[in-house]
């Protein structure tokens, strides 16, 4: 079945350091991928998107490459804020489903 | 604009107590979804909806049900609560595949 595989956490990094956090998926036909963030005490937000191979979904200093040759949809920032210390989950929309599949989550955290 | 709402945001029920979680929606989405969100295990799909009087299973829909008597509402229910159902809930909508969702701020639920 469709599902998604992110890099295990915590992750905890130095203000202004580089961010990658890696997710794989599996899933038949050209799903839609995404990226969510939750901050403490908040629902889901959408953070980026992307809908077709190559497609390179960004928002706030974040991107995403749609890799359909490696199933691979890794987040990257290039110099991370205490702000952006979250929960992080990659997720999919299958193809013809009416939901979305989600990884377990990775917790970032960003010290000063 | 509220977006999503959830109510109640916390409950401590007791073992075989019953209740129900409300989610309303002020964006008139056709789409919403009840997850359930468990330390390491991400967000798991207990229940969706398609439309007004449409409802169909998720992923772990054992021990819950659901309504949509209006467009605006869907409503999760717990029968006979059980300690394995402490978890967040949380309800989203979205207007169809593929596309974004949005998320309510959660329902934190405690099983004794």
């Amino acid at each position: 079945g469709d599902s998604v595989t992110q890099m295990e956490g915590p992750v905890t990094l130095s203000e202004e350091a580089f961010l990658t956090i890696n997710c794989t998926y599996t899933a038949t036909g050209y799903p839609s991928l995404f990226w969510y963030v939750q901050y403490p005490g908040e629902g889901l937000q959408l953070l980026l998107k992307a809908t077709k191979a190559d497609d390179k979904g960004s928002n706030k200093g974040f991107e995403a490459t749609y890799r359909k040759e490696t199933t691979s949809f890794h987040l990257e920032k290039g110099s991370v804020q205490v702000s952006d210390s979250a929960v992080y989950f990659c997720a999919l929309s299958p193809t013809g489903a009416q939901k979305l599949v989600f990884g377990q989550g990775t917790r970032l955290t960003i010290n000063p | 604009n509220a977006g999503v709402t959830q109510t109640p945001k916390f409950r401590v029920l007791k073992t075989g107590q019953s209740m129900t979680l409300l989610c309303a929606q002020d964006m008139n989405h056709e789409y919403m979804y009840w997850y359930r969100q468990d330390p390491g295990m991400g967000l798991r799909l207990i229940h969706y909806s398609v439309g007004e009087g449409t409802t169909a299973k998720g992923e772990v829909p054992d021990g819950y049900n659901v309504s949509r008597l209006k467009k605006q509402n869907f409503l999760l229910g717990l029968e006979s609560a059980a300690p394995s159902q402490t978890s967040v809930y949380f309800c989203a909508i979205s207007t169809g595949l593929k596309t974004e969702a949005f998320f309510g701020q959660g329902t934190r639920l405690t099983v004794v």
